[in-house]
């Protein structure tokens, strides 16, 4: 089936301008997560949605980092005037349910995001 | 706050050997989830086992394995019969709520033939 789908997969663009990263969630997933992995680093949490519940922003780096979740399925992730510690990539993952804990996020292959 | 520990940035084995990653983490939580998420080339994070807190007997899943010591905060993943195909990057990742997911900065697993 389906799995979470990621787009572009790779977007290079210059310091200073906004980009605008895609997430497809799983059909019927309720949760989203947006993380951010630098070169040789593990995840960095960034934003969560559940439902249609006020998403935690607690792991945006800075205010040029914001997301929305239309229709509680696809969401984007946008950076605003890009500076080149923002080259990273970033991982969208979407699990059954959030609260609980104990279903298992599932990762799409992730925007591969370069500042020049 | 919770921390995930791996203290093996790299390892290698043979092809049909067995290996070991360690994971360790930090919490005053009771009940919580552990993780091992596998990341080849292709970038995708693959989930391979999981182990809720609560459980005393250790997840399998085929040739994967997991060693959970509650008491010592510890999660390490065995691999058996390596395979070519588990080469790749290996996170243990902590889980007390589902926006609050941390993770390991991860081991460099590669399988030699």
């Amino acid at each position: 089936g389906a799995g979470v789908s990621q787009s572009p997969s790779n977007k290079v663009t210059e310091k200073g301008k906004d980009v605008e990263l895609r997430c497809d969630p799983i059909s019927g997933h309720t949760a989203l997560y947006w993380y951010r992995q630098s070169l040789g680093q593990g995840l960095e949490f960034l934003i969560y949605f559940q439902g249609n519940s006020a998403p935690d922003k607690s792991g945006l780096p800075s205010d040029r980092f914001s997301a929305e979740r239309t229709g509680g399925s696809v969401s984007t992730l946008t950076i605003q005037r890009t500076q080149q510690e923002d080259s990273a990539v970033y991982l969208c993952a979407s699990s059954l349910q959030g609260m609980a804990g104990n279903q298992p996020q599932h990762f799409g292959d992730g925007t591969r995001l370069s500042i020049l | 706050a919770q921390t995930v520990t791996q203290s093996q940035p790299e390892m290698s084995v043979q092809e049909a050997e067995t290996v070991t990653l360690s994971c360790t983490y930090d919490t005053s939580e009771n009940n919580y989830y552990l993780f091992w998420y596998k990341q080849p080339p292709s970038r995708q994070m693959i989930l391979v086992i999981r182990q809720e807190a609560y459980k005393q007997q250790n997840a399998t899943e085929n040739r994967f394995s997991v060693n959970f010591q509650k008491a010592a905060k510890s999660f390490s993943l065995k691999i058996s019969d390596s395979q070519l195909g588990d080469t790749a990057m290996y996170f243990c990742a902590f889980m007390k709520r589902a926006n609050d997911m941390r993770f390991g900065a991860g081991t460099r697993l590669t399988v030699k033939p």
